[in-house]
Parts: structure tokens; C-alpha cells; sequence
């Protein structure tokens, strides 16, 4: 079974719509991240949270939000969608201990928004 | 801050040649490093990062990379391609968990570098 599973895999919504994408995972790690991926730039931040209580906007968090639901849920919405979110949205997490400061990446979430 | 680069956003190889795909950064203390991979229609896959113990880290599928402080580099390499190399590539930095700032814990990607595998 998958570590971070991000569902769901596919999207396609309108302008103006709400949306959200949810990741889970059974890691046992206390930080999870969202980032979006477009073609040349990369994976940019959106939002992490370091545990339930602590949740910080990444570099790119306008038009975003998030809800840590529980430590393994980490919930990103699109209050109201608009085309230039179109992207792939990756879920990650990670370990806070000492030196263990790689992340674990869902598989991804394709969205278009028309 | 902290920045990475990478050099070429597409490299390609003929299979059993040399692959090497070029990572520099830029970190206000010493970084960790990572390369990590990503196949198409999946997620990322870590291959291999330095975490201040030895300078050539070796990972998986036959990749290496050397960390380079004097020249701000993380240079992945291969000595010969295979086919199943092809995807796309992200080299990343953080700081490690004690050296505090804003940055603590985080990812920096760089752009990402495809690399496609000739027969």
C-alpha cells in the first residue's frame, strides 16, 4: 500500500468552482507539505505544516488554503478555481528527526481548471 | 535564502554514454542536497543526498553525485544510460534541522532537467 496517497488522481472544474484535494498518509511523519509543479518551473510551495497546530504559507499561498485535519491528513482547497491553477499538486512529508529531512511525495494530482 | 539551479532543462544521451546532469545551489549556511526523480505519471522518487557525511554519495540505479563546496555544486551522474533513465530530474536543497532560520526544513527545487535516452 502507498505511504501518501492523494486523491483525487484527476480533476477537471470550471472557473469559479471550489476545490478540494485531500492527502493522507501512514507514514507517521508530523510534516506535510503541498506543492504545485508546472512545465520548467519546477515544484514550488504552497503550504506546510510542521504538526496540527502548525500550519505556514509556502512561497505561492494566494488563492490557497489548507486544513490539517489530523496529523495524517492534510487537506489543500482552491476556494474559487481559476485557469492559471491548472497543475500537477504533489503531497509531501517528512520526519522531524535530526537529519532525516528528506520528503515523501504522493502521487500526484492532475488539475485542470477550464 | 536558498536557491538551486540547474543547468539544461533538457540533456539527452545515447544509451551507455555518460549522463550528467548539473545542480548548483545557493545556501546562506551548508546545505543538504538532494536529487530526486520523477517517471512519468508518478510522483518523486528520491535517488540519493548529502547530508554532510561523505562528499561522493551514491544512490540508487547506478547514480552518483559529488558535493562540491568551493564550486557550490551537486553534479548528478551516471556512467552509462539505460533506457528506463528517462524522466525528469530535480535537484533540491534545505538546510539541515539545526541550523534554525526561516528556511528550516524546507525544499528549494530547481527548474528540473528531462533527460531522454537515445537508443
Amino acid at each position: 500500500d502507498a505511504d501518501v496517497t492523494q486523491t483525487p488522481r484527476n480533476r477537471i472544474t470550471k472557473t469559479g468552482k471550489r476545490i478540494m484535494l485531500e492527502c493522507s498518509q501512514t507514514k507517521g511523519h508530523d510534516r506535510m507539505y503541498w506543492y504545485r509543479q508546472d512545465p520548467g518551473l519546477g515544484l514550488r510551495l504552497i503550504y506546510y505544516s510542521f504538526d496540527v497546530k502548525d500550519i505556514n504559507k509556502g512561497e505561492i499561498s494566494d488563492g490557497y488554503s489548507v486544513s490539517r485535519q489530523a496529523q495524517a491528513k492534510f487537506s489543500l482547497s482552491l476556494e474559487s478555481a481559476i485557469p492559471n491553477q491548472t497543475a500537477l499538486y504533489f503531497c509531501a512529508t517528512s520526519d522531524t528527526y535530526y537529519q532525516r529531512t528528506e520528503q515523501f511525495f504522493g502521487p500526484g494530482t492532475r488539475l485542470t481548471v477550464l | 535564502a536558498q536557491s538551486v539551479t540547474q543547468l539544461g532543462s533538457h540533456v539527452s544521451v545515447s544509451e551507455g554514454a555518460l549522463v550528467l546532469l548539473r545542480c548548483n545551489y545557493s545556501s546562506s549556511v551548508p546545505p543538504y542536497l538532494f536529487w530526486y526523480v520523477q517517471y512519468p505519471n508518478q510522483g518523486l522518487q528520491l535517488l540519493l543526498k548529502y547530508t554532510s557525511a561523505a562528499t561522493l554519495v551514491k544512490g540508487i540505479n547506478g547514480f552518483e553525485a559529488e558535493f562540491k563546496k568551493s564550486e557550490t555544486s551537486f553534479h548528478l551522474t551516471k556512467p552509462s544510460a539505460h533506457m528506463s533513465d528517462a524522466a525528469e530530474y530535480f535537484c533540491a536543497v534545505t538546510n539541515p534541522t539545526n541550523a534554525g532560520g526561516t528556511s528550516y526544513g524546507k525544499l528549494t527545487f530547481g527548474q528540473g532537467t528531462i533527460l531522454t535516452v537515445h537508443p
